[in-house]
């Protein structure tokens, strides 16, 4: 499909290891976006970028979380040393200026952190 | 205190009810309002972006107070497939630049 891909789905986690998120933007989509969804709260930003330019971190919770784009399309999130605090869903986010200010999301990464 | 805010409900109501679900913000630089939807264990979609004067998408209205900064989005003759969780967000910007900010949502249940 055309959509915002995110993989994997699902993540288990133990305690202490590291993660990758995958994100694959719509084609075209300049500006991407992190956003992190605990249970029953709303989505909260994490990271923005735009093209290869990663222009606000502010969200991102520590320095465990890091965030790349290397080539303007796809990125990633990765998160060090994981702690029981990070289970949430991992919202990536993509817009262009074409249609407006629009959010398209995809599906979500659920990482569980035994 | 969340720079946007919502009543969580959850909101309980019968078909073909009317329901308003309300939101305030606390930056008062913000430029641009909106709606998402967002299923059970499904992302967040676009419902509608609101204006300053107003606006109205079929059975949807919103509207906006900058004043008060209070954004409202009410629902006519409920429908169950509007069984959702309601997210207000506002933006500081009015390009596709920068983040978007997102209240925790307002439950609706639509009964038969």
């Amino acid at each position: 499909g055309a959509g915002v891909s995110q993989s994997p789905r699902y993540k288990v986690a133990k305690r202490g290891q590291d993660v990758a998120l995958r994100c694959d933007p719509i084609s075209g989509h300049v500006s991407l976006f992190w956003y992190q969804q605990a249970l029953g709260q709303g989505p909260e930003f994490l990271t923005y970028f735009q093209n290869e330019a990663q222009l606000d971190k502010s969200g991102l919770p520590s320095d465990r979380f890091f965030a790349e784009r290397p080539e303007g399309s796809v990125s990633t999130l990765k998160i060090q040393r994981t702690q029981q605090e990070d289970s949430a869903v991992y919202l990536c986010a993509s817009s262009t200026r074409d249609r407006g200010l629009e959010l398209f999301f995809g599906e979500g990464s659920r990482l569980t952190v035994l | 205190r969340k720079e946007v805010e919502q009543d969580p409900g959850p909101f309980n109501v019968p078909e073909g009810a009317t329901v308003a679900f309300n939101c305030t913000y606390s930056n008062s630089a913000s430029q641009s309002f909106f709606w998402y939807r967002q299923d059970c264990r499904k992302e967040p979609k676009l419902l509608m972006s609101v204006y300053s004067s107003g606006n109205e998408d079929g059975r949807f209205t919103a509207q906006l107070n900058r004043a008060s900064q209070y954004i409202s989005l009410l629902i006519r003759d409920s429908k169950l497939s509007d069984s959702a969780t309601y997210l207000c967000v506002v933006k500081s910007h009015n390009t596709n630049a920068g983040k978007s900010t997102f209240g925790d949502g307002t439950t609706l249940t639509v009964k038969p």
